[in-house]
C-alpha cells in the first residue's frame, strides 16, 4: 500500500464539461504531482505542488488545474474537457522533492 | 524536448530466461535516472534509480540496471526472471535534476513483460 488514494476510479463525461479528480496523500508527504497515461503510454507530467505552491508545469494548457490543501490531499481540475483527455491520471506524493514517489492507483476518466 | 525511448513492447519469457530492457534517453545534460514498475492490478512503484556513482545500480527483487553516459542508455537486467516479474516496466528520467531530485519524470511507453511458468 503506498498510502495515496484517488477517487473516483472511474469517471465519465462529455466533452467542453469540467472534471474534478481528487488524491489524498501520506501524512506528511508535502508533494504532490500529477500525471496523465493515455492508452498504451507511459505517464506523462502534467505539474507538481510542494506545500500548496505550484513549482514544476509540463506540457499541459492552463485548462488543467490544481490545488493542494494543508490536510494533504489535492485537486486535478481540467475545464473545457476535450476527447483526448481521456486517459488514467495518476497521483504522486512524496516527502519532498528528493524522496521516491508514491503512486496512487489512478482514475480513469473517459469523454464521450 | 527530452525524451525516453524503450525499444520493446512486449517481451515473452520463460521463467529462468535472463531479461534485458532497453532504455534510451535524449537529453546530453545530468540526468536521474529510474526504472518503475507496474504488476498486474497495483500502483506503479520504484525499482530502482541513479543519480550518480557507480553506473551498475541494484534494486529491489534482484533487478539491476547499468548507466552507459555514452549511449544515453539505462537498460534493465535480471539474470533469471519468475512468474511473478510479469508486469509492465517503465524507465524515466528527470532531465532538470537538482540533487536527488526524484520529481518531473518523462517516462517511456513502457514494456509489458510476460513470464511464462
Amino acid at each position: 500500500e503506498t498510502g495515496v488514494t484517488q477517487s473516483p476510479t472511474h469517471l465519465i463525461k462529455t466533452r467542453g464539461q469540467q472534471v474534478t479528480l481528487r488524491c489524498s496523500s501520506q501524512s506528511g508527504h508535502n508533494t504532490v504531482s500529477w500525471y496523465q497515461q493515455a492508452l498504451g503510454q507511459g505517464p506523462q507530467f502534467i505539474f507538481q505542488y510542494y506545500r500548496e505552491e505550484e513549482n514544476g508545469r509540463g506540457n499541459f494548457p492552463p485548462r488543467f488545474s490544481g490545488l493542494q490543501f494543508p490536510n494533504y490531499s489535492s485537486e486535478l481540475n481540467v475545464n473545457a474537457l476535450e476527447l483526448d483527455d481521456s486517459a488514467l491520471y495518476l497521483c504522486a506524493s512524496s516527502w519532498d522533492n528528493n524522496s521516491p514517489l508514491h503512486f496512487g492507483n489512478g482514475t480513469r476518466l473517459t469523454v464521450t | 524536448a527530452q525524451s525516453v525511448s524503450q525499444h520493446n513492447h512486449h517481451v515473452i519469457l520463460s521463467e529462468a530466461a535472463s531479461l534485458e530492457l532497453g532504455c534510451n534517453y535524449s537529453y546530453g545534460g545530468t540526468v536521474n535516472l529510474f526504472w518503475y514498475v507496474q504488476y498486474p492490478g497495483q500502483h506503479l512503484q520504484l525499482l530502482l534509480k541513479y543519480f550518480s556513482g557507480d553506473p551498475l545500480v541494484k534494486g529491489i527483487k534482484g533487478f539491476e540496471a547499468e548507466f552507459i553516459k555514452s549511449k544515453f542508455s539505462f537498460n534493465l537486467r535480471k539474470p533469471s526472471v519468475q512468474w511473478s516479474d510479469t508486469a509492465e516496466y517503465f524507465c524515466a528520467v528527470n532531465a532538470t535534476p537538482v540533487g536527488g531530485s526524484q520529481g518531473n519524470l518523462i517516462f517511456g511507453k513502457g514494456t509489458k513483460l510476460s513470464v511464462k511458468p
